[in-house]
């Protein structure tokens, strides 16, 4: 069965410092997204890609956070300077067609700890 | 905004024997979809299954059912012939027929006792 596909699968970073979470979307999908979840807490959205542009994102999402799609495969959320607060479980996940939803499907998680 | 609740923090349920999870939430859309996912201790999130809201059939996968309410808002998840690998976290979700994002309720521990 496909799958998402998320590297490292944790990330130990110094506060204030750049990280870059990497995701392979499957490959027929067109949706891409991030969800975050803080140890203990809910699962939270972060942000919706579509034809290489954001098509939602929330309120956590600010100008710490960038989402890209360098090439064909690869989807990738950066935190520019890492706060201790971005401790968290960083899902990445994908669906083919939105409207039709037949839910995402959701990679493997990276759990990104700030030092 | 719209909103989920799971009210049961925690729940056990003794091997081979059911247990209903449950799970409200607050919309003024008509048209929505509810998902119920399971998150084990590897910390992957699993789709369980789907709802959509103009059906009004229950799904059902296996052992997992659903009781949808769409009038009191309620979406319960039933486990039946309760495994050891069914011990998890589970998630209910909603999303809005056109949305982008799935809204996620707090969560319920699910514990499976042998």
């Amino acid at each position: 069965e496909p799958e998402v596909t998320q590297t490292p699968s944790h990330q130990v970073t110094q506060m204030g410092q750049e990280v870059i979470l990497r995701c392979v979307p499957i490959s027929n999908h067109l949706y891409f997204y991030w969800y975050r979840q803080i140890l203990g807490q809910k699962v939270e959205f972060l942000v919706s890609f579509y034809n290489n542009e954001i098509s939602e994102k929330s309120e956590i999402f600010d100008d710490q956070f960038s989402v890209e799609r360098p090439d064909g495969s690869n989807f990738t959320l950066k935190i520019r300077s890492t706060k201790l607060e971005d401790s968290a479980m960083y899902f990445c996940a994908s669906s083919e067609i939105q409207n039709l939803n037949y839910g995402y499907t959701f990679g493997s998680g990276t759990r990104l700890t700030v030092v | 905004a719209q909103t989920v609740t799971q009210s049961q923090p925690e729940m056990s349920v003794q091997e081979a024997e059911t247990v209903t999870l449950s799970c409200t939430y607050d919309t003024s859309e008509s048209d929505y979809y509810l998902f119920w996912y399971k998150q084990p201790p590897s910390r992957q999130m699993i789709l369980v299954i789907r709802q959509e809201a103009y059906k009004q059939q229950n799904a059902t996968e296996n052992r997992f059912s659903v009781n949808f309410q769409k009038a009191a808002k309620s979406f319960s998840l039933k486990i039946s012939d309760s495994q050891l690998g069914d011990a998890a976290m589970y998630f209910c979700a909603y999303r809005e027929e056109y949305g982008n994002k799935l809204v996620f309720g707090a969560g319920t521990i699910l514990r499976v006792k042998s």
